[in-house]
């Protein structure tokens, strides 16, 4: 089906593990953006690509990794996990950088 | 970072009541798009405003712009179960969308 996927939708994991969470999408859009979802802060921007081998920080990039080897995916790896990265994560596409953004349905993670 | 502020945080109605939420700035945007977001998903856009003092209309949704592109508000009339979601306001802000913090919104029957 056409569209945005994110897995895993659900993930436990323990702090100083590696996790990476993946994101799929289906349209060839040109942007990717990884977000993050929490209470009290909203939407925050952890890296966005504007292509293939192109990435960039967003406002929270500490402690995440990005890479995007192809246009259709876009992984976000927590190189070693920490408890105030227990979040939702949502990855988002879209045609241009300040265009419409579509969302996958998210990554809840947590972090014990 | 441009902020965007939205008042109220939570709003509990009745279903049939008018409502209003805000979405403010000190910048100026070039654009200010609102999403929806529902328990368990992704948001979902509703629209985009471009033009200072553009006002657009979705079903029983009105969006405006401010004539200075600084704010924006979303009424909502008569509002139903359905319309019971986050919303959310997010600015062309440089190299991505800077995002509000949202308005909760509950309608009960």
């Amino acid at each position: 089906d056409a569209g945005i996927t994110q897995s895993p939708r659900y993930k436990i994991t323990e702090t100083g593990r590696q996790v990476t969470l993946m994101c799929h999408q289906t349209w060839s859009h040109s942007y990717m953006f990884w977000y993050r979802q929490d209470l009290g802060h909203g939407l925050r921007l952890i890296y966005y690509s504007a292509a293939a081998d192109i990435t960039d920080k967003g406002e929270v990039p500490d402690g995440y990794v990005v890479s995007r080897s192809k246009t259709e995916n876009f992984p976000l790896t927590l190189e070693s996990a920490t408890r105030s990265q227990t979040s939702v994560y949502f990855c988002a596409s879209s045609v241009r950088n300040t265009g419409e953004l579509f969302f996958g349905e998210g990554s809840r993670l947590t972090v014990l | 970072t441009q902020l965007l502020e939205q008042s109220p945080q939570f709003l509990s109605i009745q279903e049939g009541e008018n409502l209003t939420v805000y979405c403010n700035s000190s910048s100026v945007f070039s654009s200010l798009q609102w999403y929806r977001q529902e328990p368990g998903e992704g948001p979902v856009l509703l629209v985009t405003v471009v033009t200072g003092g553009e006002v657009k209309k979705l079903k029983r949704l009105t969006f405006q712009f401010g004539d200075a592109r600084k704010d924006s508000s979303l009424h909502i009339t008569a509002a139903q179960p359905g319309d019971t979601g986050l919303y959310l306001c997010a600015g062309a802000a440089g190299y991505a969308l800077n995002f509000g913090k949202g308005t909760s919104l509950l309608v009960t029957p």
